[in-house]
């Protein structure tokens, strides 16, 4: 079945360097979510993308979907503490929402 | 609105033992869903409903029964605790099965089964 594979499983960086997770899937997707978890807490979505190769940004978070529509990348600017958390990125299959294993970030000050 | 709540927040649980954790949203949300959370597995889809009266099997639904009588509620029973089963389960939910639909889950019940 469908697969959504995400690298790498953890990240450590020093604020203020960049930060990029990857997501692929064995199939062509219709869309792609990411969420974000803090420590403790639940996932949260953060953005959707549809269309072959679209690019959007929200402050320092930019997110990309491939032209093939089977892999994705969320890359952070200039980390910050609040960043920390573990970044997921979702795929549909049917009528399921089938997550990536997830890649956490930890921001060193 | 509360969004999505779960009860209980913990649980401690014997091998052997039943339990069901409870799921309610007040969004008027169609679709639901459970997941189960361990470490290095990202999210694992249990079982998912696509309205009241409706469910089906996700990944990994061996040892877990659903039901959904009501648009509200989606409650998780185990059936016979096993120390496998110890993870973080979460609930969620989304306005339709359609996929294009922001999700939304609830804040988790953390499991142990001795």
């Amino acid at each position: 079945g469908q697969q959504v594979m995400q690298i790498p499983q953890y990240q450590h960086v020093q604020e203020g360097e960049d930060f990029t997770t990857y997501c692929n899937s064995s199939t062509t997707l219709s869309n792609i979510q990411w969420y974000k978890q803090r420590p403790g807490g639940h996932p949260v979505f953060l953005i959707q993308l549809v269309k072959s190769g679209e690019v959007k940004k929200q402050k320092r978070l930019t997110f990309q979907f491939g032209e093939a529509k089977k892999n994705s990348s969320l890359h952070i600017t200039a980390t910050q503490t609040t960043d920390v958390g573990t970044y997921f990125c979702a795929g549909p299959r049917g009528g399921k929402l089938i997550f990536g294993q997830g890649t956490e970030l930890s921001v060193k000050p | 609105n509360a969004g999505v709540t779960q009860t209980p927040k913990f649980q401690v649980l014997k091998t052997g033992q039943s339990m069901t954790l409870q799921c309610a949203q007040d969004m008027n949300h169609e679709y639901m869903s459970w997941y189960r959370q361990d470490p290095g597995m990202g999210l694992r889809l249990i079982h998912y409903s696509v309205g009241a009266g409706i469910t089906d099997q996700g990944e990994v639904p061996n040892g877990y029964n659903v039901s959904r009588s009501t648009t509200e509620d989606f409650p998780l029973r185990l059936l016979s605790a096993a120390p496998s089963q110890t993870s973080v389960y979460f609930c969620a939910s989304r306005l339709a099965e359609i996929s294009y639909n922001e999700q939304f889950f609830g804040p988790g019940t953390r499991l142990t089964v001795l």
